[in-house]
């Protein structure tokens, strides 16, 4: 069975950095693409960053040069490193498996951006 | 950047046809992917590339996709259909649609 489990959120001030971390088993890790993929409350999902099997990275204009995604196959791990947070940032993010579509998402972590 | 349109909601009565659309410039162009979200959960994918269904989908779920609109359509809607619903699509990056809301009376 296929599990997505992140961790890592929580209360950081304006400025702030957070390491979300996303535990995956049951599929071969390496194999897929991953992305982060936030949802601020009563509002629609919006992608933040995606990693390729060859360790491409991708990511949406407003946290580039902020967030960093990686990823640890030997680990089946996934991670995004958040630094500089904003008010905008709050939100649920999800890790979630590209095969075609986003086949399966964690149960998300809450990331609140606040003094 | 590219845009996503979703009426906000769609009401359907029960065990009747629900069609849900998406429109985007030129979107038949395009895969669509179809989420499925109920409060507190994640999204789940109900339809990928425009009219596919994953495994543990009910076939009353299908999709069709052509010119500048995509449409999610859900056959015989039961009551535990109701949630928000998400196009999605792959055009520079991924982008979602603003969702609808689907009330089975």
């Amino acid at each position: 069975e296929v599990q997505l489990v992140e961790s890592g959120g929580g209360l950081v001030q304006p400025g702030g950095s957070l390491r979300l971390s996303c535990a995956a088993s049951g599929f071969t890790f390496s194999s897929n693409d991953m992305h982060w993929v936030r949802q601020a409350t009563g509002k629609g999902p919006e992608w933040v960053s995606g990693i390729g099997t060859a360790g491409d990275t991708y990511y949406i204009a407003s946290v580039k040069g902020r967030f960093t995604i990686s990823r640890e196959n030997g680990r089946n791990s996934l991670y995004l490193q958040m630094n500089s947070l904003r008010a905008g940032d709050t939100a649920v993010y999800y890790c979630a498996r590209a095969s075609v579509g986003f086949d399966y998402w964690g149960q998300g972590t809450l990331v609140t951006v606040s003094s | 950047s590219y845009e996503l349109t979703q009426p906000l909601s769609v009401s359907v009565a029960l065990g009747q046809t629900a069609r849900i659309t998406c429109g985007g410039n030129n979107i038949g162009s395009k895969s669509v992917h179809w989420y499925q979200q109920k409060p507190g959960q994640a999204p789940v994918l109900v339809i990928y590339s425009d009219s596919n269904r994953p495994s543990g989908i009910p076939e009353r779920f299908s999709g069709s996709n052509s010119g500048n609109s995509a449409t999610l359509t859900i056959s015989g809607a039961q009551a535990g259909d109701e949630a928000d619903y998400y196009c999605q699509v792959w055009d520079s990056s991924w982008v979602f649609g603003g969702g609808t809301t689907l009330t089975v009376l």
